[in-house]
């Protein structure tokens, strides 16, 4: 079946820019979450959904970053004013519920790679 | 909140080779510890995970190790083949979000 779908791949913007980045998840897949991952690190949390809510986004660095899931589906991240130090890449992941610990796998998807020159 | 450290940052073995990576966490709370491998250009993949009320799990030529008392955990990699070569990341989790260790390139030697 198919995995996490991240569109697009690439962006590359101009600093000040607005950005959008689209998530979409593995089909039934109730909760949904962003990391941002900087080169040669690990993948360090943004935001996650619960359904159509966010039910933790304290991972978010600024009022810059938004993120929404009208539909409880699929998930856009928006920036707003871009900086330069914004520039990584972004992954997406689902998994079946939000209790890691009880129902395990996080699936993720290839990323969005963002660059703001 | 939670921080995971990751030991070596870089291995390089021979093919046929074991590889160790450890990782120790700072929150005692913490019950979920999934191990990711990550191929270039690629999104992290789960190659093997233990919970807290379990000391050691095997899946062919991976395991991992858990210490709670010490709060360390370990991947084991038994016979390393070239093709497991990549970043390998820990984390760890007390309930719905995981907090990743920096990673650790593993280069497997033909």
């Amino acid at each position: 079946g198919a995995g996490v779908s991240q569109t697009p791949s690439n962006k590359v913007t101009e600093k000040g820019k607005y950005v959008e980045l689209r998530c979409d998840p593995i089909s039934g897949h109730t909760a949904l979450y962003w990391y941002r991952q900087s080169l040669g690190q690990g993948p360090e949390f943004l935001i996650y959904f619960q359904g159509t809510g966010a039910a933790d986004d304290s991972g978010l660095p600024n009022d810059r970053f938004f993120a929404v899931r009208p539909e409880g589906s699929v998930s856009t991240l928006k920036i707003q004013r871009t900086e330069r130090g914004d520039s990584a890449v972004y992954l997406c992941a689902s998994s079946l519920t939000a209790g890691l610990s009880n129902t395990g796998e996080l699936f993720f998807g290839e990323g969005s790679r963002l660059t703001v020159l | 909140g939670e921080n995971v450290e990751q030991h070596p940052s870089t291995l390089s073995v021979q093919e046929g080779d074991s590889a160790v990576i450890k990782c120790t966490y700072s929150d005692s709370a913490s019950n979920y510890f999934p191990w990711y491998k990550q191929e270039l250009g690629k999104g992290p993949q789960l190659i093997i995970d233990i919970r807290s009320n379990v000391g050691e799990k095997k899946d062919q030529r991976i395991a991992v190790t858990l210490n709670k008392t010490a709060k360390h955990f370990s991947l084991h990699i038994t016979e390393t083949q070239p093709e497991d070569s990549a970043v390998y990341f820990c984390a760890a989790s007390l309930y719905s979000t995981l907090t990743f260790g920096k990673g650790t390139m593993l280069l497997v030697s033909p």
